[in-house]
C-alpha cells in the first residue's frame, strides 16, 4: 500500500464513451502527476499538478482532461479515445516539485484502460 | 535533454543467484531512485539516494549513488521468485517536476 489510490482498476470503454479515472492520495502531498504506460514503452509524463495548478501539459491530445479540485484528487477525464490509447494509466504524488527529495514519487496501482 | 541508460534490458537467472544492474547517465543527477513493478501494478519505491556515493540496503537490496553522480547500480542478493518484475531507475529533471525514468531491467527468476 503505497497511500495512492486509483479506481477503477480496470476500465474497458468504446470510442465514443465518455470515462474518467480517479486518483487519491493520503500522503498530505501538494504535487500530483499523470502517466500513460504502453507496453515496451518507458513511462510518459502527461499532466503536473501542483498546489491544485496545472504545470506541465506534455503535448497530451485534448482528448484527455486532467481536473484537480483539491491536493488529494486527480482526475483523467477521458472522451472520444482511441485503440492506441489502451495502456496503464498510472497516478503519482510527490510532497512537492522542484527536485530532490521532496520530488520522490509514489504510484498507485494503476488502471487498466482498453479502448475497443 | 537528460536520458537514463539502464543495462541490462533483461535477466534471467536461477533462484538463489545475486543479482545486479545499473543506471548510466551523461549527465548528472541529485537524486537516484529505484523502483520495482510487477505486472498490472504501479512502480513501488525500493530505494532511494539523495547524496553522491551514498550505499543504501533495503533487505536483500543494496543500492549506491555513484560518486560522479552519473551512475547509479541496485543489487539483489540470494533472489527468490518474487523478485520478477521490472526494475525502473529514476530521477527529477535538474530543471525540476519531470522525472526521468529509465526503460527498465525485467528480470525473471527460475525457481
Amino acid at each position: 500500500e503505497t497511500g495512492v489510490t486509483q479506481t477503477p482498476r480496470h476500465l474497458v470503454m468504446g470510442m465514443t464513451n465518455k470515462k474518467s479515472l480517479k486518483c487519491e492520495q493520503h500522503l498530505g502531498h501538494n504535487a500530483m502527476y499523470w502517466y500513460k504506460q504502453s507496453a515496451k514503452k518507458p513511462l510518459e509524463l502527461m499532466f503536473v499538478y501542483s498546489l491544485e495548478e496545472r504545470v506541465e501539459n506534455n503535448s497530451v491530445p485534448s482528448r484527455f482532461s486532467p481536473e484537480c479540485p483539491n491536493s488529494s484528487h486527480l482526475f483523467l477525464h477521458l472522451h472520444t479515445l482511441q485503440p492506441e490509447d489502451s495502456a496503464l494509466y498510472l497516478c503519482a504524488s510527490s510532497q512537492d516539485i522542484g527536485g530532490g527529495a521532496q520530488e520522490t514519487q509514489y504510484f498507485g496501482p494503476g488502471t487498466r484502460l482498453l479502448v475497443l | 535533454g537528460q536520458q537514463l541508460n539502464q543495462s541490462p534490458q533483461s535477466m534471467f537467472i536461477q533462484e538463489g543467484e545475486d543479482v545486479s544492474m545499473n543506471c548510466t547517465s551523461s549527465s548528472i543527477f541529485n537524486t537516484w531512485l529505484w523502483y520495482k513493478q510487477e505486472p498490472g501494478e504501479g512502480p513501488v519505491l525500493l530505494i532511494a539516494l539523495y547524496k553522491a556515493g551514498e550505499l543504501t540496503s533495503n533487505g536483500r537490496l543494496t543500492a549506491q549513488f555513484g560518486i560522479t553522480r552519473k551512475d547509479s547500480f541496485l543489487n539483489i542478493s540470494a533472489s527468490i521468485p518474487s523478485d520478477v518484475g521490472i526494475y525502473f531507475c529514476a530521477g527529477p529533471h535538474t530543471g525540476g517536476f519531470k522525472t526521468i525514468f529509465g526503460a527498465g531491467t525485467r528480470l525473471f527468476v527460475k525457481a
